[in-house]
């Protein structure tokens, strides 16, 4: 079945940069995502990326996917204390909207002062 | 942005008992709705997905009969935990789309945990 994995801990210093990387095994992945989990909150979507697309940048945040080796990272440009979250990467064929996604068991980034 | 409410944010039951969890979109109208469960650092494991109006579509290992779900609105859908055993004890996660307004979204609500002792 499908798998999507990622690291469960990510440590940096404020002001760096954060990457954030997911790997996955269903070729038919159609959308990837990543979400964002704050204690108390929903899932927050930060972004999301076609398969058809190699990089997608928003304000701080840039999606490379490197679909030939189901790759996908998420770089937080100048890593705040209000980034400080559970980061999850996840993946649909049909999209969110019809579809169940499949999750990575999420990355909990560390930010140290 | 779309809202996604749950309730009750936590609830605590005895083993044998049915609990109810609420999932309600508050400004959008729900085509569907999702429910999930979290284990401690687990992923978000999808267990059905129901369209208003039909019966739920579960997916491959979660028992219909223990975990009920009923969508009777596009506002609402609720799951019903029957006959509430320890190893139900999670957290409860519903997310709900809306197909018009876009295909690759979906909303969460901020969970549910249960405690079944």
């Amino acid at each position: 079945g499908e798998d999507v994995e990622q690291s469960l801990f990510l440590s940096v210093r404020e002001g760096d940069s954060s990457v954030i990387n997911c790997t996955y095994t269903d070729s038919s992945s159609t959308y990837l995502y990543w979400y964002k989990q704050e204690p108390g909150a929903g899932l927050q979507l930060l972004t999301y990326i076609f398969s058809n697309m190699d990089m997608k940048q928003d304000q701080r945040l840039t999606v490379l996917l490197n679909k030939k080796d189901k790759h996908l990272s998420l770089r937080i440009a100048d890593t705040q204390t209000g980034d400080s979250a559970i980061y999850f990467c996840a993946e649909s064929i049909r999209g969110g909207g019809a579809d169940g996604l499949t999750f990575g068991k999420g990355t909990h980034l560390i930010i140290q002062p | 942005g779309a809202v996604v409410s749950q309730h009750p944010s936590w609830v605590i039951c005895k083993s044998g008992t049915s609990v109810k969890i609420e999932c309600r979109s508050l400004d959008f109208q729900a085509t569907t709705m999702f429910w999930y469960r979290q284990f401690p650092k687990q992923s978000l494991m999808l267990m059905a997905t129901s369209n208003e109006g039909s019966k739920a579509t579960y997916e491959q290992g979660v028992e219909k009969d223990k975990f009920l779900i009923n969508h009777a609105s596009l506002t609402l859908s609720t799951l019903t935990v029957t006959s509430a055993h320890p190893e139900d004890s999670s957290f409860y996660i519903c997310s709900a789309a809306d197909a018009i307004q876009g295909y690759y979204e979906q909303y969460f609500g901020p969970g549910t945990r249960l405690t079944v002792t």
